[in-house]
């Protein structure tokens, strides 16, 4: 089944800098890429999502890159703020997949230093 | 987005008895409900997938007598653990979509505590 690794599992940015989250996959039929930010305690929140018939894709100060050779993902926030500080969870979807079910990465505790 | 909404958001429960957490969509018909669970500061795993109409469908390692799935109607799911016990003291987070390739939305998580 599909395997998704997401790294770091921290990361503390200063405000204003900008912040990389990366994912890679195994599944080469994956063709859904969703990011979630999750707030303590509270339920995951789709901010932005990308196609396997895409390569880039932005959202104000949000963008998604996804390299299909690869199997890599990446999250970019700019211009980072204090209530961007959260948990970022990226997932994959595979064609193949039961349900077609989202397999998870293991989730990027975000701080933002004001 | 479309609004799913989990209910209770907390429960406390004695050790041996049952609790029920319903998920339901309420603005749109979910073909497909996922129950989800979430130790601290972990990911998300899924427990299993609810098809209306049909049998649950579990991922490995779930225990399908302890954690019952019904999904009777194309806008509600339940999820009961049976004689719950501590180590079952998680947080279950549901999802609903529409149908197969469109986006599913999160209920808002359901905090169990078995003491």
């Amino acid at each position: 089944g599909e395997n998704v690794e997401q790294h770091p599992s921290t990361l503390s940015v200063q405000e204003g800098d900008s912040a990389v989250i990366k994912c890679t996959y195994s599944d080469s039929a994956s063709n859904y890429f969703p990011w979630y930010k999750q707030e303590l305690g509270k339920r995951p929140q789709l901010i932005i999502d990308i196609r396997s018939n895409v390569g880039e894709k932005k959202d104000q100060r949000i963008a998604v890159t996804l390299n299909k050779t690869a199997k890599h993902f990446s999250l970019h926030i700019t211009e980072t703020q204090p209530e961007d500080s959260a948990v970022y969870f990226c997932a994959a979807r595979s064609v193949k997949a039961a349900g077609n079910k989202l397999t998870f990465g293991g989730g990027t505790r975000v701080l933002v230093k004001p | 987005g479309a609004v799913v909404s989990q209910h209770p958001s907390r429960v406390i429960c004695k050790s041996g008895t049952s609790v029920k957490i319903e998920c339901r969509s309420l603005d749109f018909q979910a073909t497909t409900m996922f129950w989800y669970r979430q130790f601290p500061k972990k990911s998300l795993m899924l427990m299993a997938t609810s098809n209306e109409g049909s049998k649950a469908t579990y991922e490995q390692g779930v225990e399908k007598d302890k954690f019952l799935i019904n999904h009777a109607s194309l806008t509600l799911s339940t999820l009961t653990v049976t004689s719950a016990h501590p180590e079952d003291s998680s947080f279950y987070i549901c999802s609903a979509r529409r149908d197969e390739g469109t986006e599913a939305f999160f209920g808002q998580g359901t905090r169990l505590t078995v003491v």
